[in-house]
């Protein structure tokens, strides 16, 4: 079966300084990757997707990249933190879908980061 | 532009007490509409996709069902673990591989 794991589960950061949050799949391969932010009191929102190694796209500008190295590995990351960028950060994968047909997506237990 | 609203914003229940959750809906071409269930502090578990008006799904206590405007989540003689935020999301042929996700229905089941 397939596993997704994220980790830190929690970090404290002060504004300025950098980021780096994993995520890794196992029991899949050339699965299609993305981070998630979900923000308190709205709902997530796509920041990245990647249908494979080196492959990232932005759904929305920000502070913020990613990079996939490997093909079961997606990383968050950032040069210099905002306080806006605290939230609670999911990395989800999929399995590549059929033309037309629906992504189900599935979640990690995701990473809290609290900016000061 | 797209959206997905759900209602109600939260709902209280008694053990045994079935109910419906909302998930409307606004989209130009439906690609899939997804159910998952947010315990505190964690990440969300996938529920159900739901992919064609008239589709129905069930999971023990739980069946999603799809119109063309929207989808319910009724819950059937729940029980204090059903105790959650069910998220509702929707994928459009527009809107790449972004789901759209409703603010979703906090679900406090009591005993």
């Amino acid at each position: 079966s397939q596993t997704i794991h994220q980790w830190p589960a929690t970090l404290v950061q002060p504004v300025g300084s950098p980021l780096s949050l994993e995520c890794t799949v196992e029991g899949t391969s050339n699965p299609n990757l993305y981070w998630y932010r979900q923000a308190a009191g709205r709902g997530l929102q796509l920041l990245f997707y990647s249908v494979g190694i080196g492959q990232i796209s932005s759904e929305v500008p920000q502070n913020l990249s990613a990079s996939r190295p490997q093909d079961r590995q997606f990383i968050l990351s950032s040069k210099k933190l905002l306080l806006s960028d605290s939230g609670f950060y999911l990395c989800a994968w999929s399995v590549p879908r059929l033309a037309g047909g629906p992504d189900t997506q599935y979640f990690g237990p995701g990473t809290r980061l609290t900016v000061l | 532009e797209d959206q997905v609203t759900q209602s109600p914003e939260a709902l209280r229940l008694q053990e045994g007490e079935s109910s419906s959750l909302n998930c409307s809906y606004t989209v130009s071409g439906l690609r899939g509409l997804f159910w998952y269930r947010q315990d505190p502090g964690k990440g969300p578990e996938f529920l159900f996709t739901l992919y064609s008006a008239g589709e129905e799904k069930e999971k023990e206590r739980l069946k999603a069902t799809l119109t063309k405007k929207e989808s319910f989540l009724h819950i059937t003689a729940p029980k204090p673990e059903d105790s959650a935020t069910y998220l509702c999301a929707v994928q459009a042929p527009d809107s790449g591989y972004a789901l759209n996700f409703g603010k979703g229905t906090s679900l406090l089941v009591t005993p």
